[in-house]
């Protein structure tokens, strides 16, 4: 089962424009991992921000944690046609090495 | 370095027949994990194996099973396949190092398709 929600479930925006995914997950967690998806193919990690991070960027990826209410938000910028994809948060939790996947925010960025 | 391996890449089987799908992990890492990704369901943890042990497993039933090789390559087999197996198989693999930094990196997958 998946441990959490992500929001919005889709996302259309325009070149340039920034893109913000918010992801909530339900228990106390080591880390969390964004990964993005292209149609169907296999998940290419973004970032990994731990549980005692509240913020932490790689070029145009800001993440955001919050573990007091539990969520996540990941920010892109000046967002391109390339970034079109979806998106998912991904948990780590105890000492198992499996991740809880969210249900994913569908992007897509116009030309 | 390369990448996370799976093969095939496709898979076309009928209902009733086994499959054994493979996973060949980034050099160097040691544990490697299985995920089932369907529309309906999402992305599922399926089981994850270190130095040749499983040592976790999620809520599948006994037909999904798995192994891992001593040169850390593993194998999924899902035996008397139904219609609802057909998904997208993912394999990740890791460094298993420490719990709060430990990154998993997936393979391009093997879309499975039961008829």
């Amino acid at each position: 089962s998946q441990q959490g929600e992500e929001d919005p479930q889709a996302l259309s925006i325009q070149e340039g424009e920034n893109a913000t995914m918010n992801c909530s997950y339900k228990t106390s967690i080591n880390n969390l991992q964004w990964y993005r998806q292209n149609s169907g193919r296999g998940l290419v990690h973004l970032i990994l921000i731990r549980s005692n991070e509240r913020e932490k960027h790689s070029g145009r990826l800001r993440v955001t944690l919050d573990t007091s209410k539990k969520s996540s938000s990941l920010l892109i910028t000046a967002s391109r046609a390339a970034d079109t994809a979806s998106y998912f948060c991904a948990t780590s939790s105890g000492s198992a090495r499996q991740l809880t996947f969210g249900s994913g925010t569908q992007l897509t960025v116009l030309p | 370095k390369a990448g996370v391996t799976q093969t095939p890449r496709y898979l076309i089987k009928t209902r009733g027949q086994q499959v054994t799908l493979s996973c060949s992990p980034i050099s160097g890492h040691r544990s490697v994990s299985w995920y089932q990704q369907t529309p309906g369901q999402g992305l599922q943890f399926l089981f994850e194996y270190f130095s040749e042990t499983q040592r976790n497993k999620g809520n599948f039933p006994g037909r999904f099973s798995g192994r891992q090789f001593s040169n850390s390559r593993s194998e999924m087999n899902v035996s008397t396949l139904e219609l609802g197996d057909s998904a997208l198989y993912l394999c990740a693999s890791s460094l298993a190092g420490e719990a709060f930094t430990d990154t998993q990196y997936f393979g391009p997958g093997t879309r499975l398709t039961v008829l």
